[in-house]
């Protein structure tokens, strides 16, 4: 498909072991980023990648969460010792750049719909 | 720190009526303002995408205003049907930012 698309759709894992989710960003998007959705809470950032350069990872919550992306596309969110608190839908939405008004500007952004996330 | 607020939280109207969603946020130094809709279980699918520079865009039954220096959006549905119940996100990008900072959403019941 044309959309971003992440996997796997729904994870339900034990307390204190690890998890990887992955996104495939829209072909040729340059941008990709992850948030976490947890009842409560809304939507928030988790980290950002564009291109090359060294990802924003101000929004990691610890240093359980590391994320990667290789080859510029795919990307997989890791999670260590997981935590009930953990459990919350991981969004992944990848966006093309234009240059304009001296920077970067990010288009919209296209969401997968998510990874649910159950931490027993 | 960027604040999004999004007031209210839930709405139902009957089909056909006209309905004006909500949004403020605290810091005006945005470089971009974006309405989502989300269903349940699902992503968020993009709507309307307003530029610091722009006053409104339109897409469809949709019309999207920004008044940036008050620090608020709304998001006007025209002739709601039932298939536009959803809960609808507004997001604003910070300049130096490039992470979109969201509101807690609007939850939409049109009732047939």
């Amino acid at each position: 498909g044309a959309g971003v698309s992440q996997s796997p759709s729904n994870k339900v894992t034990e307390k204190g072991k690890d998890v990887e989710l992955r996104c495939d960003p829209i072909s040729g998007h340059t941008a990709l980023y992850w948030y976490r959705q947890s009842l409560g809470q809304g939507l928030e950032f988790l980290i950002y990648f564009q291109g090359n350069s060294a990802p924003d990872k101000s929004g990691l919550p610890s240093d359980r969460f590391s994320a990667e992306r290789t080859g510029g596309s795919v990307s997989t969110l890791t999670i260590q010792r997981t935590q009930q608190e953990d459990s919350a839908v991981y969004l992944c939405a990848s966006s093309s750049q234009l240059r304009g008004e001296g920077r970067f500007s990010n288009q919209p952004q296209h969401f997968g719909d998510g990874t649910r996330l159950s931490i027993l | 720190k960027q604040e999004v607020t999004q007031i209210p939280a839930a709405l139902s109207v009957p089909e056909g009526e006209n309905l004006v969603l909500n949004c403020s946020f605290t810091d005006s130094a945005i470089y971009n303002l974006q309405w989502f809709r989300q269903d349940p279980g699902k992503g968020l699918t993009s709507l309307l995408l307003i530029q610091s520079s722009q006053r409104e865009q339109t897409s469809g039954r949709l019309n999207a205003s920004l008044d940036k220096s008050s620090g608020r959006s709304t998001l006007y549905i025209a002739a709601s049907q039932p298939g536009d119940s959803a809960t609808y996100l507004c997001a604003v990008l910070d300049f130096g930012n490039e992470k979109l900072t969201f509101g807690t959403g609007t939850r939409l019941t049109i009732i047939p």
